[in-house]
């Protein structure tokens, strides 16, 4: 058990449709990063916050959106739901603000099935 | 960005086999870290390894930061090491607080 929670693990809906994915870091970890994972582009990195600031950005989509609140546990927001955007997204933590001298720890994984 | 290429791609073995997985980057790096993510999508941090060699059990990575390349040694593998390994580096001429950027990964399949 990595310590990062990811809620839910499996999400189902429609096109158009807006859905929030839910992250707590592990104890002491002040950063909480967003990835997707999908069969052809693999782990793309999409936003990081660190002790509730943004502090990095990938590629992350404007219908996308995400936040980190002062209790640490942050949000991924995405809106105008697309059949490319199934895929499993991974919330991440690590200690410090980058993952330089910090491993970064992975919860399982939120599986969102557009239809 | 920072390119990072995983080899082979696939690899099966039969339990008690030993394989090396490679991991070549384009630049320098400030951070590396290989990761497992078994057949359930759970994704294990294997180690931090920016350079230098680390054992754990029957795994041990070792990266040369200078030729840039990183290796991850599985010896006598078992049927529980299946999945997919993935490298992942942070490009060394980043100021900081970047993310790590990953590589497409190994499959590794053991059978019994």
């Amino acid at each position: 058990d990595s310590g990062v929670t990811q809620t839910p693990k499996h999400l189902i809906t429609a096109t158009g449709q807006r859905v929030t994915l839910r992250c707590s870091p592990r104890s002491g970890d002040l950063s909480v990063y967003w990835y997707q994972q999908s069969l052809d582009q693999g782990l793309q990195f999409l936003i990081q916050y660190y002790n509730g600031e943004e502090r990095a950005k990938g590629n992350i989509l404007e219908r996308f959106s995400a936040q980190q609140f002062p209790d640490l546990h942050s949000e991924l927001n995405l809106s105008s739901l697309e059949l490319g955007d199934s895929a499993l997204y991974f919330c991440a933590s690590s200690v410090l603000g980058g993952p330089r001298n910090s491993p970064l720890h992975f919860g399982n994984g939120t599986r969102l099935t557009v239809t | 960005g920072i390119q990072v290429e995983q080899s082979p791609p696939d690899l099966i073995l039969q339990e008690g086999a030993n394989s090396t997985l490679r991991c070549n980057f384009s630049d320098s790096v400030n951070n590396l870290q290989w990761f497992h993510q078994n057949p359930w999508g759970q994704l294990i941090n294997l180690f931090y390894i920016p350079s230098g060699t680390k054992q754990n059990g029957r795994l041990s990575a070792t990266t040369v930061a200078t030729e840039r390349y990183s290796l991850l040694y599985i010896s006598s593998s078992q049927t529980t090491d299946s999945g997919v390994y993935f490298c992942a580096v942070e490009a060394h001429w980043n100021s900081g607080n970047t993310p790590l950027v990953f590589g497409k990964g190994t499959r590794l399949s053991v059978i019994a």
